[in-house]
C-alpha cells in the first residue's frame, strides 16, 4: 500500500524557518518524481515545488523561489521542503504527492497524496 | 486568479448529470499538455479522479468521465450521488510559467 506521511508543520513567526518532511512507503520512491502542493485555509490547490527522481530537475513556483526549497533523500525514502523567510501567505496545509509522467508529453499528474501537514505563519 | 478557470460552484439532484468545465489557454491545455482531475471530499486530501484527459484510475466509478477539446476540458458525472458532494479541481502544465497549474476548484452540491 502506498503511503505518504507528512510531518513538521506547526506555528511559526513571520520571517521564521521550518522543514517539512514526507516519509514514503509502498512504492519505488527512488525512481519516482515527487512534489509539494499546498492549500490555504478555505482556498484551492496550489503547486509549490517538484523534484525529479534523481534530484536532477528541481522546480519551484515563483512566489516561493529563494525561500522554499525542495529536496529528497532516496536512501531514507524521504522528501523535504525547507522553508525560510516565512510569510503570512505561506499559511496552508502542505501535501506531499507522487508525480507520474504522462507518456509523450513530459508533464505529470499527482497520483498519490499524503494527508497533509498544517503550517501556520503568525505572530 | 487561477491560470485554469472553473465555475466556483455547481449543483445537481441525485441521478442527474453534471459537467464541470475547465478553461485554459494556448500555453497549457491548448498544447500537448493533458488535463487531470481531482476530487477533494470535505476535510480530506485530494484524490486523483481522471488522468490524461480521459483515463480513470483503478477504483474510480465509470460515472466519472473526462474530455478535452482545444483550450478547454470537462469532467462529467452521471447518476449523481450524495457521496459525490465535494470540491473538484482540474490540473495541467503551463509552459510559459514552467509550472504545474490547478483550476480554482468547483464545489459540487448534491441537492
Amino acid at each position: 500500500e502506498v503511503q505518504l506521511v507528512e510531518s513538521g508543520g506547526g506555528l511559526v513567526n513571520p520571517g521564521g524557518s521550518l522543514r517539512l518532511s514526507c516519509a514514503a512507503s509502498g512504492f519505488a520512491f527512488s525512481t519516482s518524481d515527487m512534489g509539494w502542493v499546498r492549500q490555504a485555509p478555505g482556498k484551492g490547490l496550489e503547486w509549490v515545488a517538484a523534484i525529479s527522481s534523481s534530484s536532477g530537475h528541481i522546480y519551484h513556483t515563483d512566489s516561493v523561489k529563494g525561500r522554499l526549497t525542495i529536496s529528497r533523500d532516496n536512501t531514507k525514502n524521504s522528501l523535504y521542503l525547507q522553508m525560510n523567510s516565512l510569510r503570512d501567505e505561506d499559511t496552508a496545509i502542505y501535501y506531499c504527492a507522487r508525480m507520474v509522467a504522462v507518456a509523450g508529453t513530459g508533464t505529470h499528474y499527482f497520483d498519490y497524496w499524503g494527508q497533509g501537514t498544517l503550517l501556520t505563519v503568525s505572530s | 486568479q487561477s491560470v485554469l478557470t472553473q465555475p466556483p460552484s455547481m449543483s445537481g439532484a441525485p441521478g442527474q448529470r453534471v459537467t464541470i468545465s475547465c478553461t485554459g489557454s494556448s500555453s497549457n491545455i491548448g498544447t500537448i499538455y493533458n488535463v487531470h482531475w481531482y476530487q477533494q471530499l470535505p476535510g480530506t486530501a485530494p484524490k486523483l479522479l481522471i488522468y490524461g484527459n480521459t483515463n480513470r484510475p483503478s477504483g474510480v466509478p465509470d460515472r466519472f468521465s473526462g474530455s478535452q477539446s482545444g483550450t478547454s476540458a470537462s469532467l462529467a458525472i452521471t447518476g449523481l450521488q450524495a457521496e459525490d458532494e465535494a470540491d473538484y479541481y482540474c490540473q495541467s502544465f503551463d509552459n510559459s510559467l514552467t509550472a504545474w497549474v490547478f483550476g480554482g476548484g468547483t464545489r459540487l452540491t448534491v441537492l
